[in-house]
């Protein structure tokens, strides 16, 4: 199984943009899988982001479509994710995760996103 | 917007039965939206516990099954354990996008 490794700002201010970077060990970011973020606020449900092939191929929330950014580094052997124009309601906790076939496995351990002033 | 809609909490006794469904806004959930369950303890990442219906990961419990239960998709927990208390998500595809249902807090009394 991949292991995944959230890491980024742990705090965005108000309208600025929120960005993560997920590296991939144990497998290549090249391989037949989706690569996602799942976002989870305080005390709250999960929520899926989006996810992004190695191909560069994207899917998005259609409600977070307009401020959603996903990118490969093959490079670095990871995926990043950004979020503009951030308010309160996206504090939360940042996973990225992998799947395969309609098939979800591995998870990052999660990153917690304030956004606060 | 498409919802999907479980059961916000449930109870069971230890060495009980418990099914956590998944339903779905557009209509009965089928093997084409490749349910899959995961769980989530306080503090720590979801786990994956069930794909495409049915299927277990090599970690997952024997006690875990996955079904389709009268249009929707079905978690049941037979013998269930005191560590079987944590939160149960589902999650659907609907063609170019994911969508989680909101959760079933498992307590286990």
């Amino acid at each position: 199984q991949v292991q995944l490794q959230e890491s980024g700002p742990g705090l965005v201010k108000p309208s600025g943009t929120l960005s993560l970077t997920c590296a991939v060990s144990g497998g290549s970011i090249s391989s037949n899988n989706w690569w996602s973020w799942v976002r989870q606020p305080p005390g709250k449900g999960l929520e899926w982001i989006g996810e992004i092939y190695h191909s560069g191929s994207t899917k998005y929330k259609p409600s977070l479509k307009s401020r959603v950014t996903m990118s490969v580094d093959k490079s670095k052997n990871q995926f990043s994710l950004k979020l503009s124009s951030v308010t309160a309601a996206d504090t939360a906790v940042y996973y990225c995760a992998t799947s395969r076939d309609y098939v979800w496995g591995s998870w990052g351990q999660g990153a917690l996103v304030t956004v606060s002033s | 917007q498409t919802v999907v809609t479980q059961e916000p909490s449930l109870t069971v006794s230890p060495g009980g039965t418990v099914t956590l469904t998944c339903a779905s806004s557009t209509g009965a959930v089928t093997s084409g939206y490749y349910p899959n369950w995961f769980q989530q303890n306080p503090g720590q990442a979801p786990r994956a516990l069930i794909y495409s219906t049915s299927n277990k990961h090599s970690w997952t419990p024997a006690r875990f099954s996955g079904s389709l239960l009268g249009g929707k998709a079905a978690l049941t927990l037979s013998g269930v354990q005191p560590e079987d208390e944590a939160e149960y998500y589902c999650l659907l595809y609907y063609g170019s996008a994911w969508v989680f249902g909101g959760g079933t807090k498992l307590t286990v009394l």
